[in-house]
């Protein structure tokens, strides 16, 4: 079935440092989205993108769609604490159905103060 | 407002038995999702409800069932728990079908199946 890859599996950063990741696909996908999920919680949506090539900003995060339409980055400025948790990737081949959402494996975001 | 709240937090069962997860949400949403989070994988879709009365199988549905019992309420059914059933369980919901619908997720239910 089709799969999702995000790169890089975890990463620890500094406290102040960007991070940037990616989730690519061997297909094709309308609709991409990113998760973020806290520890012993339930993802919560963080943005939302639906054009190719699209650019999405939401505070310090951006996110964009990428231009094959297999693959989407998502990048974090100036890292803080409480940016630590697993970022999942979510793409959507179909726009009406949500029987066919794809999630990604995840990243997982360690920030050392 | 409590979104989409799960009972219970953590179970253990043993192989062969059987339980119901409890999902509810109080936002007056129509659609309705169960998913399965394993180590290293994605979330995984086992069944939904995309309006009150509907139920559809999803990704991985073998071994459970749902019901939805009103608009706030979606459980899930284990009859004869399996091992492989060991993961975490999250509910979610949202306002309408479709992509431009953002889901919430519940806090999710730790099952362990010995």
């Amino acid at each position: 079935g089709q799969q999702l890859n995000q790169s890089p599996q975890s990463m620890f950063i500094q406290e102040g440092e960007d991070v940037s990741m990616n989730c690519t696909s061997s297909s094709i996908f309308n609709t991409w989205l990113w998760y973020k999920q806290d520890p012993g919680e339930g993802p919560v949506l963080l943005i939302a993108l639906y054009k190719a090539g699209e650019l999405t900003s939401n505070g310090r995060l951006t996110a964009q769609f990428g231009i094959t339409r297999k693959d989407s980055f998502l990048n974090i400025s100036a890292s803080i604490p409480s940016d630590v948790g697993i970022y999942f990737c979510a793409g959507q081949p179909l726009r009406v159905s949500y029987d066919k959402v794809i999630f990604g494996p995840g990243t997982s975001l360690s920030v050392i103060p | 407002n409590a979104g989409v709240t799960q009972t219970p937090k953590f179970q253990v069962l043993k192989t062969g038995q059987s339980m119901t997860l409890q999902c509810a949400q109080d936002m007056n949403h129509n659609s309705m999702y169960w998913y399965r989070q394993d180590p290293g994988m994605g979330l995984r879709l086992i069944y939904y409800s995309a309006s009150e009365g509907t139920t559809d199988k999803g990704e991985v549905p073998n071994g459970y069932n749902v019901s939805r019992l009103n608009k706030r309420e979606f459980s899930l059914r284990l009859e004869s728990a399996a091992p492989s059933q060991t993961s975490v369980y999250f509910c979610a919901s949202s306002e309408g079908w479709g992509s431009d619908n953002e889901q919430f997720f519940g806090p999710g239910t730790r099952l362990t199946v010995l």
